[in-house]
């Protein structure tokens, strides 16, 4: 069953400005943790942000921050003030526990970030 | 340099043959993470360990086959019961709120 829902397929912005990528997820663990990675066409995935469901604060990392709503079970991606080099497919990923102790890492569709000029 | 290598990065395998991949990292992590990615899709995990001679099932786990004898390495072979092996396959490392990627293996079946 999919266990993080990433609703928009594709999304546009313009240069200069902040958008924000949705991620809602599952879960009955009390402990887990959410990140975003971003898949340029390159293929390579790059870690952006984390944070963990105990975490009081929203993870910021400079453009970029998670609007971590628990209640909600969701954890937005906000980038603010738009490069071209952030065009890219961007990912949500939850970690929850999985057969034996181990913690699986699940991901959601992915978002395709476009930003205009 | 700190990081995770994943050879190769391309490929090629005959119908009915078993293919292994190779997944290296030096980052000491514990987890680490193997994921087939179809073109326009998002990440499905194959097989995950989180120690040494362990390791657990993901979600698209048939036709695959994991080993994790050093915690170094953790190769993932792709058996000939895998209906349709051609993907991108990605492996991954983590430690806590770090998890990182390595470049990726593109497989086709020809």
């Amino acid at each position: 069953a999919q266990k993080i829902t990433q609703t928009q397929p594709g999304m546009f912005v313009q240069e200069k400005e902040a958008v924000t990528l949705d991620c809602t997820y599952d879960t009955s663990d009390q402990s887990y943790g959410l990140f975003w990675y971003k898949q340029p066409s390159s293929g390579e995935m790059i870690f952006l942000i984390y944070q963990g469901s105990y975490d009081e604060q929203n993870a910021t990392e400079g453009r970029y921050s998670l609007n971590f709503q628990k209640a909600r079970k969701s954890a937005n991606l906000v980038i603010s003030a738009s490069q071209l080099g952030d065009s890219a497919m961007y990912f949500c990923a939850m970690s929850r526990l999985g057969q034996g102790g181990s913690e699986k890492l699940v991901f959601g569709k992915g978002t395709k970030l476009t930003v205009n000029p | 340099d700190g990081g995770i290598t994943q050879s190769p990065k391309y490929l090629f395998r005959k119908e009915g043959q078993n293919v292994t991949l190779s997944c290296e990292q030096n980052l000491n992590h514990d987890a680490m993470y193997w994921y087939r990615q179809d073109p326009g899709q998002g990440l499905r995990l194959i097989y995950y360990s989180q120690i040494v001679n362990d390791f657990q099932k993901g979600d698209i786990a048939e036709g695959y086959s994991v080993s994790r004898e050093k915690k170094e390495s953790f190769p993932l072979t792709v058996t000939s019961a895998q209906k349709n092996p051609t993907a991108f396959y990605l492996c991954a490392t983590r430690l806590n709120t770090e998890a990182f990627f390595g470049q990726g293996t593109r497989l086709t079946v020809v």
